[in-house]
């Protein structure tokens, strides 16, 4: 079946504009997580949803960093006034469960400028 | 804080040797271990887990030890083949949180 896919695959943008990153996790899957990985770094953890639960988003750098799951599916993390610090990949994962597997899409490279 | 770390930044293997990749976590509550391997321009992919209940798991050419006394995880990888190359995470899961906590990734490089 498909995996984890995210929109778009390159972003670039100014700073000071507002962006949108799309993910699409695999269905059925309720635990949703999103990450951003900075080159040659690891990933550092930013906001984790798991069904009807409130996300748990201690991971968010800022208030300019938000998200959103609509009807437990599809999630946008929505960035406020980037930086350029705010340069990294963003990757989502989901899995079927907490604590099992957590399957990633192929990120959103984001790059301001 | 806690952290989740590499001994090793890059490992060169030859080809068809045996590869072992280290990882120490500093949380004695991790009770999920996960090694990922990323290539470059795409997202982690899974390789194998381990709970903390176990001391070892194989897979298909890869064996993962986990050392709870000294904190320490690693990757075996058996006669490492060119398609191996790739960055190695290491990951834990503690209770009270659901997301990964990552280390900073060890590249390897086969040399054929």
């Amino acid at each position: 079946g498909a995996g984890v896919s995210q929109s778009p695959s390159n972003k670039v943008t100014e700073k000071g504009k507002d962006v949108e990153l799309r993910c699409d996790p695999i269905s059925g899957h309720t635990a949703l997580y999103w990450y951003r990985q900075s080159l040659g770094q690891g990933l550092e953890f930013l906001i984790y949803f798991q069904g009807n639960s409130a996300p748990d988003k201690s991971g968010l750098p800022s208030d300019r960093f938000s998200a959103e799951r609509t009807g437990g599916s599809v999630s946008t993390l929505t960035i406020q006034r980037t930086q350029q610090e705010d340069s990294a990949v963003y990757l989502c994962a989901s899995s079927l469960k907490p604590y099992n597997e957590q399957f990633f899409g192929p990120g959103t490279r984001l790059t301001v400028l | 804080g806690e952290s989740v770390g590499l001994h090793l930044p890059t490992l060169s293997v030859q080809e068809g040797d045996n590869s072992i990749i280290n990882c120490a976590y500093s949380n004695s509550a991790s009770d999920y271990f996960i090694w990922y391997k990323q290539e470059s321009g795409k997202g982690p992919q899974f390789i194998i887990d381990i709970r903390s209940n176990m001391d070892k798991r194989q897979g298909q050419r890869v064996t993962v030890l986990l050392n709870k006394t000294v904190k320490h995880l690693s990757l075996q990888i058996a006669a490492t083949q060119p398609g191996d190359s790739a960055v190695y995470f290491c990951a834990e899961i503690h209770t009270g949180r659901r997301a990964l906590t990552f280390g900073s990734g060890t590249r390897l490089q086969v040399q054929p």
